[in-house]
This record gives C-alpha cells, structure tokens and sequence, in this order.
C-alpha cells in the first residue's frame, strides 16, 4: 500500500538560511511525487513535482526537492527562506498505475522567522 | 489559470441537517475530487468522479454522497451531518489527460462546522 510520511510537524527556521521540509514514501512501483503549499485560510497550491529524469526538481517560489530512490525520500528545499514562506507544507505520492489516486502526508508547518 | 470554486468558505449547521457542498472548475477538467482535511491526519480522499454521472469511493466515503451532473460541477452530500463530520473540505480537479501525474488543482476550502 502507499504511505507517505513527513516525520516533523513544524520546522522552524530563520530568514535567509536555508530550509528544508522532510518526505519519505513507499509505493509498490515507481512513484509520481508531488509537493503543495496551504497558506492560511487558503486551497493548496501546486509546488513541484517528479515524473522522471533529473533527480533534482525545481519548481514554484524558489522551492527545489531532490528524489532519492534508495532512501525513498522527496525532500523540499530552498536555499534562502523568505518569512512569507511560513505555510503547510504537503507531500504527496501517485503509483504509475494509470490511476487516480493520491495519498496525502500530514504536513508540516514551516514557520520563517524574521 | 484553473480556477475551483467552492460555494461556501464558512459553514455552521446542526446535528441531522441536509448539507450540500458545491464545487465548480473552469478548465473542462475530467476528474473532480472531495478531500477532507483535519489536523494532523492531511487529506483524505472521500469521492471522485472521472467523468459526469461517474463516481468512485474515496478512502472515508460513510456518511457522504456525491453528484455530478455537468462537467464542471461536483457536489458533496452530508445526508445527515454529525459533529464527527466537523472539517475543512478541499474541492480538487485534473485534466485527465495522464492521470498519475496530473497535477490536482484545488478549491480555496469550505470549513464546515457541525453543532
């Protein structure tokens, strides 16, 4: 069955140094990844997301994740956090099945502090 | 730019009420789906729909019902709310062209409080 895990609720971090946001998954196939953002009050917002090819993805507002199949990981990054970062922060993973389903984690809340 | 609507950003109502979330996208998207989202859980799939008149269960389905009569428009049903049935509810839609990696665009959320 697919899961995917963000092992930390809340990340802080301070302007301008880098961030990083944790995933782990686990499918039975390949994966299709993907990362959302939640601002307050707000729908998700796409962020990125990995098909094939590169490991490294780069994506919306500055954000980048890395795909490492050995560890099963899809890690968001950004080198400079800005504090309008501060959000919800979802990963999620599709099987290469052809269907339609998308398991959610749990979020993590980033908070970005001046 | 994909744009879904919800009808309602805030919703009360009481235990046994009739409650209908409506959902609306603008993009002729083939796939349409309801999530709802509690703290610490992420979101869950309740129903999706890959074409009109065409429904499938999500991962929670009890206590909900769908209907989709036009494309653009999906619409959830609380036949009878509980208290349990107290969340946020994310409307989503993908075009269906290759549904693994479509990307889910997704409605601003109705947050629904049962009393």
């Amino acid at each position: 069955a697919q899961s995917v895990a963000q092992p930390e609720d809340q990340v802080n971090v301070a302007e301008g140094n880098p961030l990083t946001v944790k995933c782990t998954y686990s499918v039975s196939g390949n994966p299709y990844l993907f990362w959302y953002v939640q601002y307050p009050n707000r729908g998700l917002q796409f962020l990125l997301k990995y098909i094939t090819g590169d490991n490294l993805v780069k994506g919306s507002y500055g954000f980048e994740a890395e795909f490492n199949k050995s560890q099963t990981s899809f890690h968001l990054k950004k080198p400079s956090a800005l504090v309008s970062d501060s959000a919800l922060y979802f990963c999620a993973v599709r099987e290469n099945t052809g269907g339609f389903k998308t398991i959610f984690g749990a979020g993590t809340r980033l908070f970005v502090k001046a | 730019d994909v744009k879904v609507t919800q009808s309602s950003r805030y919703l009360v109502k009481r235990t046994g009420e009739k409650v209908f979330l409506e959902c609306v996208q603008d993009m002729d998207h083939e796939n349409m789906f309801w999530y709802r989202q509690d703290p610490g859980l992420g979101l869950r799939l309740i129903y999706f729909s890959y074409d009109v008149k065409m429904k499938e269960k999500g991962d929670i389905p009890e206590g909900y019902s769908v209907s989709r009569e036009k494309k653009e428009r999906f619409s959830l049903i609380l036949e009878s709310a509980s208290t349990n049935q107290t969340s946020m509810y994310l409307c989503a839609s993908t075009s269906g062209l290759h549904p693994p990696t479509d990307t889910q665009y997704f409605g601003p959320g109705t947050r629904l409080t049962v009393l």
